[in-house]
């Protein structure tokens, strides 16, 4: 079974501050991995994936994730964050070896950017 | 530029009653989805359809139905709600292929009283 963590329930984080919010994940195959940001309101919205290659992704707004597969981690990540980044994130994995629609969202992390 | 159109955006139901929650999509998406989001819990999907004409459960299908009316519509049912259906429900899309990332509609916020 496939699963994803995210151990913090928010992230405070002064603005102009790097920022990282933590997703580790548990697959029987090789992952792939995605981050979505939610505003108040709104649905979730596509940041970033991982499916292959550089363990490094950038996404939209600045974002960037590193896959680690030694410690089952892609962690999101931005070098300066501003107010506007304040928000929930979700981390998703999906199996490929699993089935084909079975994609597993973690529990959010509520990121807030103090000015 | 519409994406994926959820409605309603809110509704309050009585325990027992019934009602559809209507999504469509313009960006021709094979894969349509529905999943509830409650406090704590992150996404459910709730049911899938996978192509014109599929329709598959998830995780959470107990009390709820779907059709798939055509390549742009996907609606999900309550046939008799109850207050353990009070959720923010979100219907998403997706291209053919697994690696893309879904996009979703804005949310129908149900409550059952």
């Amino acid at each position: 079974a496939q699963s994803v963590a995210q151990p913090e329930d928010q992230v405070n984080v002064a603005e102009g501050n790097p920022l990282t919010v933590k997703c580790t994940y548990s697959v029987s195959g090789n992952p792939y991995l995605f981050w979505y940001v939610q505003y108040p309101n709104r649905g979730l919205q596509f940041l970033l994936k991982y499916i292959t290659g550089d363990n490094l992704v950038k996404g939209s707004y600045g974002f960037e994730a590193e896959f680690n597969k030694s410690q089952t981690s892609f962690h999101l990540k931005k070098p300066s964050a501003l107010v506007s980044d304040s928000a929930l994130y979700f981390c998703a994995v999906r199996d490929p070896s699993g089935g084909y629609q079975k994609v597993t969202f973690g529990t959010g992390t509520k990121l807030q950017v103090i000015p | 530029n519409a994406g994926v159109t959820q409605t309603p955006k809110f509704q309050v139901l009585k325990t027992g009653q019934s009602m559809t929650l209507q999504c469509a999509q313009d960006m021709n998406h094979n894969s349509m989805y529905w999943y509830r989001q409650d406090p704590g819990m992150g996404l459910r999907l709730i049911y899938y359809s996978a192509s014109e004409g599929t329709t598959d459960k998830g995780e959470v299908p107990n009390g709820y139905n779907v059709s798939r009316l055509n390549k742009r519509e996907f609606s999900l049912r309550l046939e008799s709600a109850a207050p353990s259906q009070t959720s923010v429900y979100f219907c998403a899309s997706r291209a053919g292929t697994a690696n893309y990332g879904y996009t979703f509609g804005s949310g129908t916020r149900l409550t059952v009283v």
